[in-house]
């Protein structure tokens, strides 16, 4: 079974610019989150998707925002990008369990530098 | 919302040496453990996790992690490290409550010294 897969791998923008990220999950997931991946803070939570509907909201300003379409596929989008959003975005995909607990499957990430 | 703290941001030891990865988080109510690892230009791995029963927990690799209620700890240990275990670690905790949510500690980086 093929992984969860980000495209595109890396990416350079500029500040003002906007990007958009996407993500296949595991095929059979329905849950798709985002996580922003900085040396001095880890991973942040963005939001996780759940079919189609955004079911949990990290503490992110209105300039991030995601959807998810029909297949499960999910993409983010950031607007006017500021530097501090060079990062590392990663993606995970869940499959819904009745024990509560989802493990996460994680992509390889997007690496977004903006100059 | 839990917080993960991961006390050492690097730790170097020497091969065949053992070592330990020190994971506080703020809550012991109905949370799940994890610790995941990280290699370069990768995405994360799920190295081992506890639901419940038994609070040593054994995962792949040689490492095992320990839930402790009462110190709200769950840190991670492997008896003799090998050059392939040079990587970012990463404690995360997720609330039973809020299912997906998952909150990371800030990564220990580990390098293991020939």
């Amino acid at each position: 079974k093929a992984g969860v897969t980000q495209t595109p791998r890396y990416l350079i923008k500029t500040r003002g610019q906007q990007v958009t990220l996407s993500c296949s999950p595991i095929s059979g997931h329905r849950s798709v989150s985002w996580y922003q991946q900085t040396p001095g803070q880890g991973l942040q939570f963005l939001f996780e998707y759940f079919s189609e509907t955004q079911r949990n909201k990290g503490n992110f300003p209105g300039r991030f925002s995601g959807r998810q379409f029909s297949n499960s596929r999910s993409e983010m989008n950031v607007s006017t990008l500021e530097l501090g959003d060079s990062a590392l975005y990663l993606c995970a995909s869940s499959l819904e369990t009745t024990s509560g607990y989802n493990e996460q499957f994680f992509g390889p990430g997007t690496r977004l530098t903006v100059l | 919302a839990q917080s993960v703290t991961q006390l050492d941001s690097q730790v170097p030891v020497f091969e065949e040496a053992p070592v330990e990865l020190r994971c506080n988080y703020s809550s012991s109510v109905s949370v799940y453990l994890f610790w995941y690892v990280q290699y370069p230009n990768q995405g994360l791995q799920l190295l081992l996790k506890y639901l419940s029963g038994s609070t040593l927990v054994k995962g792949i690799n040689g490492f095992e992690a320990e839930f402790n209620k009462s110190q709200t700890s769950f840190h991670l240990r492997k008896p003799s490290v090998h050059i392939s275990d040079t990587a970012e670690y990463f404690c995360a905790v997720s609330d039973r409550r809020t299912g997906n949510q998952f909150y990371f500690g800030t990564g220990t980086s580990l390098t293991v010294i020939p």
